[in-house]
Formats: C-alpha cells, structure tokens, sequence
C-alpha cells in the first residue's frame, strides 16, 4: 500500500538554524498537509496546500514558516530561523480529493537546542 | 468553534475484554468526526470516520463508534481487545462537513492491553 514517507526521522539543530523537512506524498494526491504535536500536547493543524500554493494556515504558521513543493514529487516544511518551541513532532499527510481520507507520515521530530 | 474532549488519557484493559474510548464534541453544526490510530513509530491511520450517514460507523480492525447528536459523543468501541491494538488513538473533528481539512485533534488516549 503506498504510503506518506518522511525524512529524516530524527532531526536536532541548534536555534536560529533554518531547518528543512521533507515528506513525499502518496503519488496520486492533490492535497498536500503539515501537523504538528509537541510534547504532551495535541496535535495541531499548521498548512494545508492545494494546486501550488497554501489553500489554509493557522495562527502557528507565521512567517518563520514556508512550505514547498519543488517537484512532481516532494513537499518541505521550512522553518527559517528555529526556536526552543518549534520542537515538535512534524507530520505531513495528503489526500486525494478535499473530502477524502488523510493519509499521515511517520513524522519527523525536531528537537532545537 | 469546533473541539474534542478525549475523557481518558489512559485506558488499560486485559485481552478479549471490551475496549471503550470515551469523545466528546462541540460543534455548531453537523460535524465530520473520525477516529485516528499511532502505534510506536508510525503514523496516524484512519480507524474511521463519521459524515452524517449512518450513526454507527464500522471501522478497521473490529473497531466502531457511535455517533450521539443528544450526548454529542463519539465513543470507540471494540467488542474483545487484542495485544496489537495497544497504541494511542485520537478523537477528531472536521470544521468541514464532509471535509478533512484542518483537522482538530483530541489529546489522545493511549490504551493499553494486558495479557
């Protein structure tokens, strides 16, 4: 069954550092999605992005974030100069219609030191 | 605005007994709801999902839930707990009717099964 891949599964990098986290959707899927959970706490909505540009961010996604989809197939999550708080679990996801299921990558935990 | 309130942060139960996930939602209309499932080191997988179709809804894995507008809950259920259904899983509503963007996670339970 295909699935969402996330690379790399463990990132540590020092604050202020620009950070780059990568996911390869499911090849056949239009949308394209990045969560977030810190630890201890939910799971938090940060982009949704549609047809080459961001279709829905919240209040987390401020300008220290960008997403990116510079090829056929991947999609980065950047964040450009790292806080103590950006430590996290980072999940990508997509879907292929905007009523369909979500399917979620592995994650990637960021840890800023 | 939309929530949802995971009751248990923990349930433990002993294997072949029944598994019950309590959820609750606010919502100003008629939400999506879905139940999402992490093991160790993996993903979130849809068990199932709730779109104003049938009140009870069959997932994967023997797992259901039932949709109660009067209660506004959304309980898992699982008649006999097995050892691999040990994890964490995730109450979730879709501001969206139908949709799936910007999904809003519960706090989780994560559920133990001893032998």
């Amino acid at each position: 069954e295909p699935e969402v891949t996330q690379t790399p599964s463990h990132q540590v990098t020092q604050m202020g550092q620009e950070v780059i986290l990568r996911c390869v959707p499911i090849s056949n899927h239009l949308y394209f999605y990045w969560y977030r959970q810190i630890l201890g706490q939910k799971v938090e909505f940060l982009v949704s992005f549609y047809n080459n540009e961001i279709s829905e961010k919240s209040e987390i996604f401020d300008d220290q974030f960008s997403v990116e989809r510079p090829d056929g197939s991947n999609f980065t999550l950047k964040i450009r100069s790292t806080k103590l708080e950006d430590s996290a679990m980072y999940f990508c996801a997509s879907g292929t219609g905007f009523d369909s299921p979500l399917h979620f990558g592995n994650g990637t935990r960021l840890t800023v030191t | 605005a939309q929530s949802v309130t995971q009751l248990d942060s923990h349930v433990s139960v002993s294997e072949g007994t029944p598994v019950l996930l309590r959820c609750n939602y606010s919502s100003s209309y008629s939400p999506s709801l879905f139940w999402y499932v992490q093991h160790p080191n993996k993903g979130l997988q849809l068990l199932l999902k709730y779109t104003s179709a049938a009140t009870l809804v069959k997932g994967i894995n023997g797992f259901e839930a039932e949709f109660k507008k009067s209660e506004t809950s959304f309980h898992l259920t699982k008649p006999s707990a097995h050892m691999s259904d040990a994890a964490e899983y995730f109450c979730v509503v879709s501001p969206l009717s139908g949709g799936y963007n910007k999904l809003i996670f519960g706090a989780g339970t994560r559920l133990a099964v001893h032998p």
